[in-house]
């Protein structure tokens, strides 16, 4: 079972809509969760982190985790072409380890 | 442009070839890592140093060969590569363990022929 997985798309969505980003983790002890965008060509660039149970929003992006379930997702609201890339979730090490786990990312593009 | 710098952007080398990769940051941060970015693949750890120390080792083939001679820089020599470590070989720096302080580089395109 991979560690981090996530759906490689590519998702679609027209502008304006909310683009849904799921991703699932295999680690029950993990503690910390993060969103990072990455541009064709660009290295990633943190977006989001989320700790806690529940819902955390951060203008148009909001982060969702559910540790029961092992779940994260990342909701984009009002969805812009600027927003078109790849979405890499990262799941954080215990408190003082520093393997952070990608996943291997969700192309999205966002029609005009 | 990030705080973390790298050199080159690209790379083609021989299988026979000694390079070395070359990363900067200018941050104050104390943990700098290593990561190989392969097409369709997930980010992989290859390396971690804390405090110049190096603490994570992800099972990287002896071909890869770290070094970090203090805080700010950090390098990773080549040799004898095969044509399947072509990838983005990115590098990244963090204040401590903490994730949400880890900011990337631009990273090195390298192609092995």
């Amino acid at each position: 079972q991979k560690e981090v997985e996530q759906n490689s798309g590519p998702l679609s969505v027209p502008e304006g809509a909310i683009a849904s980003l799921n991703c699932t983790y295999s680690d029950r002890v993990s503690q910390s969760f993060f969103w990072y965008r990455q541009y064709s060509g660009k290295s990633p660039e943190l977006i989001m982190s989320i700790y806690s149970n529940g819902d955390k929003e951060d203008g148009r992006f909001t982060a969702q985790l559910n540790k029961a379930s092992q779940y994260v997702s990342l909701l984009i609201r009002d969805s812009q072409p600027s927003d078109s890339a790849t979405y890499l979730c990262a799941v954080g090490p215990y408190t003082g380890g520093f393997k952070t786990i990608f996943g291997a990312g969700t192309r999205l593009f966002v029609k005009a | 442009e990030t705080g973390v710098t790298q050199t080159p952007r690209h790379l083609v080398m021989g299988m026979t070839n000694k390079k070395s990769l070359k990363c900067e940051q200018h941050l104050g941060h104390n943990a700098m890592y290593w990561y190989k970015q392969s097409a369709k693949k997930p980010l992989e750890l290859m390396f971690v140093y804390s405090l110049e120390e190096r603490v994570e080792n992800n099972s990287v083939p002896s071909r890869f060969s770290p070094e970090c001679p203090n805080s700010s820089h950090l390098f990773l020599h080549l040799h004898t590569l095969q044509p399947e470590d072509s990838a983005l070989y990115l590098c990244a720096s963090s204040q401590d363990s903490q994730p949400d302080t880890q900011y990337f580089g631009p990273g090195t395109r390298l192609t092995v022929l």
